[in-house]
């Protein structure tokens, strides 16, 4: 059974540069949300995205937006990336219907905005 | 608005038993997680708590009072592979992603 899988694994932008993060949901999951976690704080929620569609956002700038494809595994794409944007972008995926509250966590996309 | 405490740093003995607190105060709530987190790893899930009292999961267990707006992880039998970060989260009413973590607590076990 995979579990929640992510891409890349290590990523350097520089300031003003757009970048694309993927992540495929742990199997059967069809709920996916990402989180920025920057270095010693906990993960902050930036959106969740089922059925296709934007659910729920955090208090991110439209500078982060995002996207679902059938197949459940979405993407995150960062615009204009800014120094502060450097952290670990962590996808999580829970199955809606049935499946209880657990999200389980992908390993996670290291950025660095130099 | 969320507001979720717990302390940043702790340091315990191998074999030994130590609990890790978090406090909450929250618009909504519907139940807490705790997540384990090693160093460039992802939070791995340890327990969700969403009625009062003790829920044991071998050597972990977690408590909860809504009425407190308290938790606690209990880990017993430290192991040096415990040596981590653990996170408290809060999940809103009607559950959900979106979850509101803590800033989580080092754990560092010793000799």
């Amino acid at each position: 059974d995979a579990g929640v899988t992510q891409s890349p694994t290590h990523l350097i932008k520089t300031r003003g540069q757009q970048v694309t993060l993927r992540c495929s949901p742990k199997s059967g999951h069809d709920t996916v949300s990402w989180y920025q976690q920057a270095l010693g704080q906990g993960p902050q929620f930036i959106f969740q995205y089922y059925e296709e569609e934007e659910r729920q956002r955090g208090n991110f700038p439209d500078r982060f937006s995002g996207h679902q494809f059938p197949n459940y595994s979405s993407e995150l794409n960062v615009n204009a990336l800014l120094l502060g944007d450097s952290a670990l972008y962590l996808c999580a995926s829970r199955l809606v219907a049935g499946g209880g509250e657990t999200q389980y966590f992908g390993p996670g996309t290291r950025l660095l905005v130099l | 608005g969320q507001n979720i405490d717990q302390p940043t740093e702790m340091t315990a003995t191998e074999g030994a038993i130590v609990q890790i607190n978090c406090t909450y105060q929250t618009s909504g709530f519907n139940g807490l997680f705790w997540y384990q987190q090693h160093a460039g790893e992802a939070p791995t899930f340890l327990s969700y708590n969403v009625l009062d009292g003790l829920e044991e999961k071998g050597r972990f267990s977690s408590f909860l009072s809504r009425s407190k707006g308290y938790s606690y992880l209990l880990l017993k039998e430290l192991q040096m592979k415990d040596s981590a970060s653990y996170l408290c989260a809060v999940s809103p009413p009607g559950g959900g992603n979106k979850l509101t973590f803590g800033t989580g607590t080092q754990l560092k076990v010793e000799l």
